[in-house]
């Protein structure tokens, strides 16, 4: 069973608008949380990464939240453009005790369509 | 892009052949990962290496070898591809506490 539940799977929203996706996950102990942006036919590229201390972290229009108590994270997009039309993959890093950085725990991604 | 290449970006070929991806970057990174990414999953680490020569198994290892002999290039192998390996192919490094990743692979086992 995936550590790291997304959703919703998949939304449209009218350029301008708002939104936000969810993130909960199961992954212990943890370490660190990130989210990444995938458009079409490309890599991920990272937009946040939050450890357990952080509950906010923005990039731009993007804020990421984090509840580690509840485990559960958001990522707010504020005045959608279309260029944000894209796949967005939250990614939750375990603590090992040979790496400090954390095996990453990656979810299926939500997809956003920005119509305009 | 964190000068990570990938090569080739599409490939097609029939079950049961041997089949090489490789990963390049310039900046002389420690750490590179293979995932694969399927529809409905989340990324996958099949392999990373943590050094040249020093590498190590991800969650998806099966069916999979990879070789690390100098920092900059870090292949994957599929010694006898099946059509369960038909996938998108990420190579990624790690910088401080970002991960980093090149364009893809899609392979396509017929």
């Amino acid at each position: 069973k995936n550590q790291v539940e997304q959703s919703p799977q998949s939304l449209i929203i009218l350029e301008g608008k708002n939104c936000t996706l969810q993130c909960n996950y199961t992954v212990s102990p943890f370490s660190n949380l990130r989210w990444y942006k995938q458009d079409t036919g490309r890599g991920p590229v990272s937009l946040t990464i939050m450890t357990f201390s952080e509950n906010t972290k923005s990039n731009g229009r993007y804020t990421a939240t984090l509840d580690a108590d509840t485990k559960q994270s958001s990522l707010h997009i504020t005045a959608s453009q279309l260029s944000d039309s894209a796949s967005y993959i939250c990614v939750v890093g375990a603590t090992t005790t040979t790496d400090s950085w954390g095996k990453l725990q990656f979810g299926a991604g939500t997809q956003v369509v920005v119509t305009p | 892009d964190a000068g990570i290449t990938q090569s080739p970006r599409h490939k097609v070929t029939e079950t049961g052949t041997p089949v090489t991806l490789r990963c390049h970057q310039t900046e002389n990174h420690r750490y590179m990962y293979w995932y694969r990414q399927d529809p409905g999953h989340g990324l996958r680490l099949i392999h990373y290496s943590y050094g040249v020569k020093d590498t190590d198994k991800g969650e998806v290892s099966d069916g999979y070898s990879v070789s690390r002999s100098k920092t900059e290039d870090f292949l994957l192998t599929l010694e006898s591809a099946t059509s369960s390996q038909t996938s998108v192919y990420f190579c990624a490094i790690r910088e401080g506490a970002g991960q980093f990743f090149g364009p893809g692979t899609r392979l396509t086992v017929l």
